[in-house]
């Protein structure tokens, strides 16, 4: 099972609501990643979780906030968004501890009104 | 900063021939170097990937060429086909124990014609 699975795949949220994304994978993969992709543009890093720990924030404003309840799930709570931060919002993992591929969900293509 | 380049920013190739698509690193503490393909709306999903100790790497109809002295790796995409029409993305990767993360090329689309 080579899968990452992203829930919702369609999210519109006003900019006063409070939703989250979900991610989940049963590969056995430590580290977990988000990325958010605008149009035309590569995927850019948001956070990284290595062994349920973050590890990296990429300067992420504070309106997104990271989870990592467990070491096949990763949450990403978001609360007072701006219309600029629709995009697609896409979970990774990869195995720990050298360099090596990332797998991708689908992500989640949010909108914000 | 743009650790990688990427070039060309999008190629039109007919149906059955062959497609290329560069980039070029300039950390040379990079030690993975994968593709990935995508489509509207899709994740990125990987293609194939190389690490810097070997110069050329085959899946199919897919090869990475490697060049280390020079930093560069190419794609190369043999008889292709209207469904490899999509997005497709190279990638470098250093090992850092929990700090991993890619560093990403700027993206080719690439759309075969009949």
């Amino acid at each position: 099972d080579t899968e990452v699975t992203q829930t919702p795949k369609h999210l519109v949220m006003g900019m006063t609501n409070k939703k989250s994304l979900k991610c989940e994978q049963h590969m056995g993969h430590r580290a977990m990643y988000w990325y958010k992709q605008k149009a035309k543009k590569p995927p850019e890093l948001m956070f990284v979780y290595s062994y349920e720990k973050l590890s990296i924030n990429e300067s992420v404003p504070s309106r997104f906030s990271p989870e990592c309840p467990n070491s096949s799930l990763l949450n990403l709570h978001l609360h007072a968004l701006q219309p600029e931060d629709s995009a697609l919002y896409l979970c990774a993992s990869s195995y720990q501890g050298s360099a090596t591929e990332a797998f991708f969900g689908q992500g989640t293509r949010l909108t914000v009104v | 900063q743009q650790q990688v380049k990427q070039s060309p920013q999008s190629l039109i190739v007919q149906k059955g021939g062959i497609s290329i698509i560069n980039c070029a690193y300039e950390n040379t503490a990079f030690d993975y170097f994968p593709w990935y393909q995508q489509f509207p709306g899709k994740g990125p999903a990987l293609l194939i990937a190389i690490r810097p100790d070997v110069s050329e790497k085959k899946e199919g109809r897919f090869t990475i060429s490697f060049n280390k002295s020079a930093k560069q790796f190419s794609l190369h995409i043999m008889d292709s086909q209207p469904g490899d029409s999509a997005t497709y993305f190279c990638a470098a990767i250093k090992s850092n124990f929990g700090n991993e993360k890619l560093t990403f090329g700027t993206g080719t689309r690439l759309t075969i014609i009949p």
